[in-house]
């Protein structure tokens, strides 16, 4: 069965620092790839996500991800974080096979940004 | 648009009690799921649905959970008997099509039960 990894449980950071969120995946075959950010007491909300073509995709708020096929791999980055980037990040993948109608999360990665 | 709609935000409850979480998905979208998310387990499906339809409930955890969608824009996630252990967020999500398609959050319903 598919799986996706975030192996950064809590990553604390101070302000203009760079980020980058590890994912990781387990499906061999052509794969879309999504990010989400849950900021604290709201509901998740898409960051990013690939389809196919340039590997390299950008989404709101100055992030961007990775597509490194032979890694799989999808990791999150961005140059320099803001407080207001002070969040949960969740890799997903669609579910391939069976009814591949949903998403499958990683545990998620929370994010602290320090002032 | 105004977005997933998810009834009520809180919910606090006793063991054994029934309840009912609603969610109204944007217009138009084809698709419903329903997740729960805990500390311990992370975002889990419980079931979605496709023009009202239930596809995939392998997510249900038991039979105290059903959940229906008696019109496309309106779908039920009841719990009966509650018991501690169901204790989480429930979010309701909606998408114009299938994956890759985007789903949108709603809110979720923070759940309670003591």
């Amino acid at each position: 069965a598919q799986s996706v990894s975030q192996h950064n449980h809590h990553v604390i950071l101070s302000e203009a620092a760079s980020l980058e969120l590890g994912c990781n995946y387990s499906y061999g075959g052509t794969v879309n790839l999504f990010w989400y950010v849950q900021y604290p007491g709201q509901h998740l909300q898409l960051l990013l996500k690939y389809f196919s073509g340039d590997p390299l995709v950008k989404g709101i708020k100055g992030f961007e991800a990775e597509f490194i096929k032979s890694k799989f791999s999808f990791n999150l980055r961005k140059p320099s974080v803001q407080w207001s980037d002070t969040a949960e990040y969740f890799c997903a993948v669609p579910h391939y096979g069976g009814s591949q109608g949903n998403l499958i999360f990683g545990k998620g990665t929370k994010l602290s940004v320090k002032p | 648009d105004a977005g997933v709609i998810q009834s009520p935000r809180h919910e606090v409850t006793e063991m054994g009690q029934e309840v009912t979480l609603r969610c109204k998905p944007i217009s138009g979208h084809d698709y419903l799921f329903w997740y729960r998310q805990t500390m311990m387990r992370g975002l889990e499906l419980l079931i979605y649905f496709n023009n009202n339809v239930p596809i995939d409930d392998s997510g249900m955890p038991e039979d105290r959970f059903s959940a229906k969608m008696p019109n496309a824009s309106f779908s039920t996630l009841k719990i009966q008997p509650s018991e501690p252990r169901d204790s989480a967020v429930y979010f309701c999500a909606s998408s114009l099509a299938a994956l890759p398609e985007t789903q949108y959050f709603g809110p979720g319903t923070r759940l309670l039960v003591l």
